[in-house]
């Protein structure tokens, strides 16, 4: 089954302590983001990669860090978080066409807590 | 600035009802797709819709390009139906980002 999966699905955290949470697609996708949703604030791009070794800025990438080792993982690592990172955060990857992106495929989505 | 606008922020329905979702944006764009949050937070492709018209059952989208606007529409909703909508773009103008809109919120009631 084509699919997005992410881990862990729930998280809670203590300020300042490292963690990792992993994407990985079997889509063979050369693009893939993550993006935290916050009430009020919509869908936010953290950081995105175009392929492999490849990552760029969103619009909220402060405290976040990202790798792009192999195409099928993009995992999202906070080295020190904040309360203000709690968030449901969500990956995403599809194909890269001339145009940009095309036609996203979303994991299920990380609820994190620091606290 | 590039934005990407929703409306209505909200919207009920009584189960049956049909319903127009708007999504303007700022600027010309390369891409705009259509997803549905359902009550359990999962994100969902509903059109990939640059411009012109498509169709998945009861639900129906069109893309203006050149007047900058999409619509989405719902026909005889079903509380199924509930959930968060959002249109999110590819600028142009842009790096490879999509922008999300703020998303309309819709309820069916039964």
């Amino acid at each position: 089954e084509a699919q997005v999966t992410q881990n862990p699905r729930y998280l809670i955290t203590v300020t300042g302590k490292k963690l990792t949470v992993t994407c990985s697609q079997n889509m063979n996708h050369e693009y893939m983001s993550w993006y935290r949703q916050d009430p009020g604030l919509g869908l936010r791009q953290i950081y995105y990669s175009m392929n492999v070794e490849v990552t760029d800025k969103g619009d909220v990438p402060e405290g976040y860090k990202v790798s792009r080792k192999e195409k099928r993982n993009f995992p999202l690592i906070l080295e020190s978080p904040s309360p203000n990172q709690t968030s449901l955060y969500f990956c995403a990857s599809t194909h890269l066409l001339a145009g940009g992106p095309y036609g996203y495929t979303f994991g299920s989505g990380t609820r994190l807590t620091v606290v | 600035g590039i934005q990407v606008e929703q409306s209505p922020p909200d919207l009920i329905l009584q189960e049956g009802a049909n319903s127009t979702l708007r999504c303007n944006f700022s600027d010309s764009v390369n891409n705009l797709q259509w997803f549905h949050q359902n009550p359990w937070g999962q994100l969902i492709n509903l059109f990939y819709i640059p411009s012109g018209t498509k169709q998945n059952g009861r639900l129906s989208a069109t893309t203006v390009a050149t007047e900058r606007y999409s619509l989405l529409y719902i026909s005889s909703s079903q509380t199924t139906d509930s959930g968060v909508y959002f249109c999110a773009v590819v600028f142009t103008s842009g790096t490879y980002k999509y922008i999300f809109g703020t998303g309309t919120r819709l309820k069916v009631l039964a």
